[in-house]
């Protein structure tokens, strides 16, 4: 199926620090999702993002659909120790009608540790 | 309070009895999935349904099975259970058109022996 790659993997960062995080794909999304997952809990959905070029803030948290469609990027500023998790990007390819409309695939994850 | 409920939350069991996951969602939302969550490989997804009695495949859907009898309700099956399909298990259910903003699950820990 399809793959997304996000790294880094994990990051060690202080209170404060702005965290970047991305990830990429060999083929093209049509939808761009970041979500967040608290540890115990299941993921909880930051920002989606619709159309090539788009770029949407949330809070402190800002996220870009990719122009080429096969990448996003996710940025926290300002982060504080709340913010620690894992942060999954995921994409989805189908359009209405197609074979692949209802799947999403996630990236593996970047762990984010925030010390106070 | 708008939920997607799982049961069960904790489960051990041995290989090849047979074992469902239910999973319920209050927001009649057309739209429900199942993932599994495993240490560097992020969520696979294994089935979806788009709408009562419709169930497409995932990337991973070998040795489970799903059925989507009634709106709220979507059930993960394991038939004949192995080692290798120990992992952690969500639930996810949204509206059909927005389909990708995914409301998820607690979660269901499964250990296969």
């Amino acid at each position: 199926g399809q793959q997304l790659n996000q790294s880094p993997q994990s990051m060690f960062i202080q209170e404060g620090e702005d965290v970047s995080m991305n990830c990429t794909s060999s083929s093209i999304f049509n939808t761009w999702l970041w979500y967040k997952q608290d540890p115990g809990e299941g993921p909880v959905l930051l920002i989606a993002l619709y159309k090539a070029g788009e770029l949407t803030s949330n809070g402190r948290l800002t996220a870009q659909f990719g122009i080429t469609r096969k990448d996003s990027f996710l940025n926290i500023s300002a982060s504080i120790p709340s913010d620690v998790g894992i942060y999954f990007c995921a994409g989805q390819l189908g359009r209405a009608g197609g074979t692949s409309y209802g799947k999403l695939t996630f990236g593996q994850g970047t762990i984010l540790t925030v010390h106070p | 309070e708008a939920q997607v409920t799982q049961n069960p939350r904790y489960l051990i069991t041995v290989t090849g009895k047979k074992l469902t996951v239910t999973c319920s969602q209050n927001m009649n939302h057309e739209y429900m999935s199942w993932y599994r969550q495993d240490p560097g490989l992020g969520l696979r997804q294994i089935y979806y349904s788009m709408n009562v009695e419709v169930t497409d495949k995932g990337d991973v859907p070998e040795g489970y099975k799903v059925s989507r009898k009634e709106k709220r309700n979507f059930p993960l099956i394991l038939e004949s259970p192995s080692p290798n399909q120990t992992s952690l298990y969500f639930c996810a259910s949204s509206p059909l058109v927005t389909r990708s903003e995914q409301f998820f699950g607690p979660g269901t820990r499964l250990t296969v022996l």
